[in-house]
């Protein structure tokens, strides 16, 4: 779906090393989420924005998490300094009118 | 706060063959929507199926319907003739309608469809 694009697909990096993920969402949205993909946790939400403002930031587990959304079109999830734990698949997502649609997700590894 | 639990973390069913997947949520809200999502190996979410809970008929698309019980607040998803591109993982999915646009997922449920 062309609607929501993330990059990178995949990333490996290794413990204490700053990862960004970035996503790239399809116009007409007002509502752009984060969330994260476990098989223990299931997908959990981190962060939403309404219009880009920062709405909810409940669900970022550390302030090792931070995201910003400085326009319409773009928003990124930084992990500074990352950790093992936080290997998971990252989500970003929006709501449009007729509905939610979601990026293919980021597959992150931290070793 | 609103939360989903799906129960079932894998099934299998036959091709073919009818399966039903369960979900339940809590809210005290009257007025929200429900929603599930299949999740191939390709990490794509799809949208499978919603419902408005202020509509009592049960959605329907093609070989998917759902079991809205508003006072049970449950609403499970049933997938008859199975086929074996219905294996996936599927997650349920609540939103308010009080507008904040949060969407709340449950732990999924891993389907394998049988040759």
């Amino acid at each position: 779906d062309a609607g929501v694009i993330q990059s990178p697909r995949h990333e490996v990096t290794e413990m204490g090393q700053e990862v960004t993920l970035r996503c790239k969402p399809i116009s007409g949205h007002d509502y752009l989420f984060w969330y994260r993909q476990t098989m223990m946790r299931g997908l959990e939400l981190l962060i939403y924005f309404n219009n880009n403002v920062p709405i909810d930031d409940s669900g970022m587990p550390e302030d090792r998490f931070s995201a910003k959304m400085p326009n319409a079109s773009f928003s990124t999830l930084k992990i500074q300094p990352s950790e093992p734990r936080d290997s998971a698949v990252y989500f970003c997502g929006v709501r449009l009118i007729y509905g939610y649609t979601f990026g293919s997700g980021t597959r992150l590894t931290v070793v | 706060a609103q939360t989903v639990t799906q129960s079932q973390p894998e099934m299998s069913v036959q091709e073919a063959e009818t399966v039903t997947l369960s979900c339940t949520y809590d809210t005290s809200e009257n007025n929200y929507y429900l929603f599930w999502y299949k999740q191939p190996p390709s990490r794509q979410m799809i949208l499978v199926i919603r419902q408005e809970a202020y509509k009592q008929q049960n959605a329907t698309e093609n070989r998917f319907s759902v079991n809205f019980q508003k006072a049970a607040k449950s609403f499970s998803l049933k997938i008859s003739d199975s086929q074996l591109g219905d294996t996936a993982m599927y997650f349920c999915a609540f939103m308010s309608s009080s507008n904040t646009g949060k969407l709340i997922f449950g732990q999924g449920t891993t389907l394998q469809v049988k040759p």
